[in-house]
């Protein structure tokens, strides 16, 4: 088995820039996916293999990788984005999946 | 419109057992792997489970491995998960969710309440 690790929380003003990690060595040979979760809301895909934006998610969202690290770059953070932000990957058989342990983002 | 709604959560006793339901609408249910995903009460997401899209293929976390079973009735859209020798750190919201490929798991239900106590 391997994991995902994620700094437990990240906090910024509205309008800054707020960066998410997430390193394991299952990166760079498999994808990264990232997920928001709202209070009582199931979690909603908000970047997928790296780095590419799924439809009808803003344009603030980016997500980039280096190595066994990848980032979520949140630019111009409002209000709205404060949530749990999940990594996930796969082994490289694509038959186990794990989550990051989770970033709560709280705008200040 | 893709909707996925789980159902067949509740309260059981330690050592029991629980099956799970999810329906699924609005997609091609038979083309798409899905997986199975569970949340502690203020806690993180937990990978549990993937089918493939025909049942032949199926894996588990190692924190359910010889107690959950995962599968799935192509003809009635629906997506099962059969819970044995439940323990208390089985409680949790649980999730099933589509396999988009490349695109991550990108539909989900809105989960079900499984709550093992005595």
């Amino acid at each position: 088995s391997y994991e995902l690790t994620q700094p437990p929380s990240v906090s910024v003003s509205p309008g800054q820039t707020a960066r998410i990690s997430c390193s394991g060595d299952t990166f760079p040979n498999q994808y990264a996916y990232w997920y928001q979760q709202k209070p009582g809301q199931a979690p909603v895909v908000v970047i997928h293999k790296d780095s590419e934006r799924p439809s009808g998610i803003p344009e603030r969202f980016a997500g980039s990788s280096s190595g066994t690290t990848v980032t979520l770059t949140i630019s111009g953070v409002e209000a709205e984005d404060e949530a749990d932000y999940y990594c996930q990957s796969a082994d490289s058989s694509g038959s186990y999946w794990v989550f990051g342990g989770g970033t709560k983002l709280t705008v200040l | 419109e893709v909707q996925l709604v789980e159902s067949g959560g509740g309260l059981v006793q330690p050592g029991g057992s629980l099956r799970l339901s999810c329906g699924a609408s609005g997609f091609t249910f038979n083309i798409y792997w899905m997986h199975w995903v569970r949340q502690a009460p203020g806690k993180g997401l937990v990978w549990v489970s993937r089918i493939s899209n025909d049942g032949s293929s199926r894996s588990y976390a190692d924190s359910v491995k010889g107690r959950f079973t995962v599968s799935r009735d192509n003809a009635k859209n629906t997506l099962f998960l059969q819970m044995n020798s439940l323990r208390a750190e089985d409680t949790a919201v649980y999730y099933c969710a589509r396999d988009g490929g490349s695109r991550g798991f990108d539909s989900w239900g809105q989960g079900t309440l499984v709550t093992v106590s005595s």
